[in-house]
């Protein structure tokens, strides 16, 4: 069974600091990775994603990951937080699409407070 | 704006009642995906309908069904509800990989929340 751990509940950052937050993942064949935020009242929206090739993926807004396949994680960074990206995020698991479902597992969530 | 919406945005019920909560998928996706968000749960993966026929079922209750029509959007049902249903409900579309191996990335429309009193 695929499972998503996000260790941190909470994470309160001073603006201008740098930012990881952490995701370690379950999964039988090769995870396909990816990051979500949600303001509050909003949906998700996708940060970035990770199927295959270079490790260090890029995303909107300044988000970076790296996928370390050694330790199951998928920890997300970014070098200068801003006041606006506090919010909730989630780290999310999914299986290839060979015409079977291809549902995410999520983990719970890491909500995020920047400071001023 | 992902190009999937949901209807309504809100839902206030009663316990016992029935509802009905609409997806129409971004154009040209072919797979619909029903999450629910709550408290005490979390994101839970609940229904996969590909064009038109269910393909997956996650913690989906007996109470709950859901279908696809033809013209690809999809509605979820949810019956006999109780307080513990009250959560965020979010629909996601994809399309369809062409080959072994493919994967399509998942949009989330901005949800409906259900309250039941």
């Amino acid at each position: 069974a695929q499972s998503v751990t996000q260790p941190d509940i909470h994470i309160t950052v001073s603006e201008g600091a740098s930012l990881e937050l952490r995701c370690n993942y379950s999964y039988g064949a090769t995870p396909y990775l990816f990051w979500y935020v949600q303001s509050p009242g909003q949906g998700l929206q996708l940060l970035l994603k990770y199927f295959s090739g270079d490790t260090l993926v890029q995303g909107i807004k300044g988000f970076e990951a790296e996928f370390k396949r050694s330790q199951s994680s998928f920890n997300l960074r970014k070098p200068s937080v801003h006041w606006s990206d506090a919010a909730e995020y989630f780290c999310a698991v999914g299986g290839r699409n060979t015409g079977t479902a291809s549902k995410l597992t999520f983990g719970t969530g890491t909500r995020l407070q920047v400071t001023l | 704006d992902s190009g999937v919406t949901q209807t309504p945005k809100h839902l206030i019920t009663a316990t016992g009642q029935r509802v009905t909560l609409r997806c129409s998928p971004r154009s040209g996706d072919l797979s619909v995906y029903w999450y629910q968000q709550s408290l005490d749960q979390g994101l839970q993966f609940l229904i996969q309908y590909y064009n038109g026929e269910e393909r997956a079922k996650g913690n989906i209750l007996e109470r709950f069904s859901a279908q696809q029509f033809p013209d690809l959007h999809s509605e979820l049902n949810l019956s006999s509800l109780e307080l513990g249903d009250s959560a965020l409900y979010f629909c996601a579309s994809s399309g369809y990989g062409t080959g072994a191996g493919s994967y399509n990335e998942q949009f989330f429309g901005p949800g409906t929340r259900l309250t039941v009193l």
